[in-house]
C-alpha cells in the first residue's frame, strides 16, 4: 500500500513553455502532498507543501508564480512550471501523507523535466 | 526543524552488516525519525521509522538510544543492489514537513 505516482516520467519542452506534472496517491487519501525539486548529486529541496482544498504554502525563494501547484482533490496534486527555463530542468519528486499517519511520506517515482 | 549529520560516504563488501549513524541533536518531543533509501533517478523509498528504542522490519533495524539524539540504520548482509543514499530525517507528527539534508552514499563492492 501507498502507492504514489507521477505523469510523465520525463518531459523535453522548449523554453518558454508551460509543462504540468500530475501527482496521484494510488491507494490512499494523501491529506497533504509535498513536492520537491533535485539537481544532480544533490539532495531533495523541498518546493511546497499543499492541503486538499487549500492554497499550497512556498518555502522561501520558490516563486509561486512560476510553479503552480493544485491540490484539488485528495489523490491529485498537480505541479505546473509556467514559462520554463534550461535552469528549471530537473528532477521533480512529489510525496504525499497519509490520513492517521502523517508522520510518514510517501514518495513518486519522479519527473525528469529538460528545457531546452 | 530537526537538523541531521550524516557521513556523506561509506563503502561495504557484499555480505557485510553495514551501520549508518545520523546525529540530530536538536530533535523535538514529537519527532520520529525516518530512513529512506534513494537510487539514482527515483524517489526515495520508505526503509524504516522510529521513535525510540529500537525497530526491526524485513530488510533493515533503527537503534535510536535513549536521549534520540542519534539513530543507527543497520543493513544485514548487504548485495550489490543496496548501493544506493540513504537519508535520516526527522519530522513533526501531523504531517510536518521534511528537510533533507545531504544522507549518505552507500557503496557496495563485490
Amino acid at each position: 500500500g501507498a502507492v504514489v505516482s507521477q505523469h510523465p516520467s520525463r518531459v523535453i519542452c522548449k523554453s518558454g513553455t508551460s509543462v504540468k506534472i500530475e501527482c496521484r496517491s494510488l491507494d490512499f487519501q494523501a491529506t497533504t502532498m509535498f513536492w520537491y525539486r533535485q539537481f544532480p548529486k544533490q539532495s531533495l529541496m523541498l518546493m511546497a507543501t499543499s492541503n486538499e482544498g487549500s492554497k499550497a504554502t512556498y518555502e522561501q525563494g520558490v516563486e509561486k508564480d512560476k510553479f503552480l501547484i493544485n491540490h484539488a482533490s485528495l489523490t491529485l496534486s498537480t505541479l505546473t512550471v509556467t514559462s520554463a527555463h534550461p535552469e528549471d530542468s530537473s528532477f521533480y519528486i512529489c510525496s504525499g501523507t497519509r490520513q492517521g499517519f502523517q508522520e510518514t511520506q510517501y514518495f513518486g517515482p519522479g519527473t525528469r523535466l529538460l528545457v531546452l | 526543524l530537526a537538523k541531521t549529520t550524516q557521513p556523506i560516504s561509506m563503502d561495504s563488501y557484499e555480505g557485510q552488516e553495514v551501520n549508518i549513524t545520523c546525529s540530530h541533536n536538536n530533535i523535538a518531543t514529537n519527532d520520529y525519525i525516518t530512513w529512506y533509501q534513494q537510487f539514482p533517478s527515483q524517489g526515495p523509498r520508505f526503509i524504516i521509522q522510529g521513535y525510540k528504542t529500537k525497530v526491526t522490519n524485513e530488510v533493515a533495524s533503527l537503534f535510536i538510544p535513549a536521549d534520540r539524539k542519534s539513530s543507527t540504520l543497520s543493513l544485514p548482509r548487504v548485495s550489490l543492489s543496496d548501493t544506493a543514499v540513504y537519508y535520516c530525517l526527522v519530522g513533526l507528527l501531523q504531517g510536518g514537513k521534511l528537510i533533507f539534508g545531504q544522507g549518505t552514499e552507500l557503496s557496495v563492492k563485490p
